[in-house]
């Protein structure tokens, strides 16, 4: 069974661009997560997603927002980039909410 | 308050001895779940053990234990024969129900660096 997939790898963006992360889920998992990884917050959850709803929130400003789609793969967009937006973007799923978290290798984003 | 602590920055064991990475938490949520992930210099976060608040045994998959104290909240990893693989980022994590909204949400402790030496 594949992992969950996440792209671009790695990207690089300028200051007030805006970005857009994508995130296949493992088959069969309908709950898709998002988290930021910084070294100096760690990481921060941003969002979860389940049947095309988002179920929860993070502490994050409205220019990060995310949706699903009916195949449960999720994107996440940020707009007006900042460069203390630069950071590793982990995407999660889940088969149902209570269950284990599986990642995917993450999106290196770098804002210039 | 941190809701997640992990007091240990960085560990360092011998190849094949055990090694205990501490995890500390913080709620008043009956309900909860408690990780253990493991992230390579890859950046990958890969999942390793999970113990919920109800267990009554604390968790076991294959070299990795958790030793889950719900009175000290404490729930701590025990790896037996470490292998040079292990030596990585370690991250404690818990779920809490708060009554529905948080299933999806894991809160981090900061990590711990093991490195095994040969």
């Amino acid at each position: 069974k594949a992992g969950v997939t996440q792209t671009p790898r790695y990207l690089i963006k300028t200051r007030g661009q805006q970005v857009t992360l994508s995130c296949s889920p493992i088959s069969g998992h309908r709950s898709v997560s998002w988290y930021q990884q910084t070294p100096g917050q760690g990481l921060q959850f941003l969002f979860e997603y389940f049947s095309e709803t988002q179920r929860n929130k993070g502490n994050f400003p409205g220019r990060f927002s995310g949706r699903q789609f009916s195949n449960s793969r999720s994107e996440m967009n940020v707009s007006t980039l900042e460069l203390g937006d630069s950071a590793l973007y982990l995407c999660a799923s889940s088969l149902e909410v209570l269950y284990e978290q599986y990642f995917g290798p993450g999106t290196r984003l770098t804002v210039t | 308050a941190q809701k997640i602590t992990q007091t240990q920055p960085g560990m360092f064991v011998q190849e094949k001895e055990a090694v205990t990475l501490d995890c500390t938490y913080d709620t008043s949520d009956p309900s909860y779940g408690l990780f253990w992930y493991k992230q390579p210099s890859s950046g990958e976060m890969i999942f390793l053990i999970y113990q919920g608040s109800y267990d009554q045994q604390n968790a076991t998959e294959g070299r990795y234990s958790l030793n889950f104290q719900k009175a000290r909240k404490s729930a701590n990893l025990v790896i037996s024969a470490s292998q040079l693989g292990d030596s990585a980022m370690y991250f404690c994590a818990m779920r809490e129900s708060a009554g529905g909204t948080s299933y999806g949400k894991l809160t981090f402790g900061q990590g711990t660096i093991l490195t095994v030496h040969p």
